[in-house]
């Protein structure tokens, strides 16, 4: 089955700069990458997503990036604010039906 | 609008004692269901998903079950708690392959 790596485990850095967290999968058959983000006592929540006939996507201070052929896949995340402090959790799955499975996580702290 | 709903939102048990979470979803048909476990440091863990009534996958062995005794309806057990089973449980539920997690269950084996 697919099995996903995460790393850093925690990333420390200041306000304004940029974090990125990697994520390397094992099943060449997963397509479908998305970023939960969690925040402290609550719910994981969907912050972006990028699918396997894309190579990059952005969505403001988010981007996400995908080397297929290496399979790993990043999300940055520029301009850092301390809102941005929470955990954020890579998942890859094969789309129709089968279960998502999720990195152990990386703990970001944004201090100002 | 698609809504999980999960409870109880913190739990605690004694060691030996049974455990039943339950989740429902509204607003949708058919949707692929799961269990997960949060403990500290370990990240989400899968434990069981569900593509449909009486479809149970389970992905680690242990002393938990869970069951889709309708479409709509997830439910966790365990005959027998230990002190490890102690965590964070999500219910997710995905309708394509977005998932969306219920609001947790906090259970502390004592």
């Amino acid at each position: 089955g697919e099995n996903v790596e995460q790393h850093p485990s925690t990333l420390s850095v200041q306000e304004g700069d940029s974090a990125v967290i990697k994520c390397t999968y094992s099943d060449s058959a997963s397509n479908y990458f998305p970023w939960y983000k969690q925040e402290l006592g609550k719910r994981p929540q969907l912050i972006i997503d990028i699918r396997s006939n894309v190579g990059e996507k952005k969505d403001q201070r988010i981007a996400v990036t995908l080397n297929k052929t290496a399979k790993h896949f990043s999300l940055h995340i520029t301009e850092t604010q301390p809102e941005d402090s929470a955990v954020y959790f890579c998942a890859a799955t094969v789309q129709a039906g089968t279960a998502l499975i999720f990195g152990k996580g990386t703990t970001l702290s944004v201090s100002s | 609008s698609q809504t999980i709903h999960q409870w109880p939102a913190t739990l605690v048990q004694p060691v030996g004692s049974p455990l039943s979470l339950e989740c429902t979803v509204e607003g949708t048909s058919n949707p692929n269901l799961y269990w997960y476990r949060q403990a500290a440091g370990r990240g989400l863990q899968l434990l069981f998903y569900s593509v449909g009534i009486g479809q149970i996958s389970s992905e680690v062995p242990q002393n938990l079950s869970a069951s889709r005794p309708q479409d709509r309806q997830f439910i966790l057990s365990s005959k027998k708690l230990l002190l490890s089973d102690s965590g964070f449980y999500l219910c997710a539920w995905a309708g394509g392959t977005e998932a969306f997690f219920g609001q947790g269950t906090r259970l502390t084996v004592v």
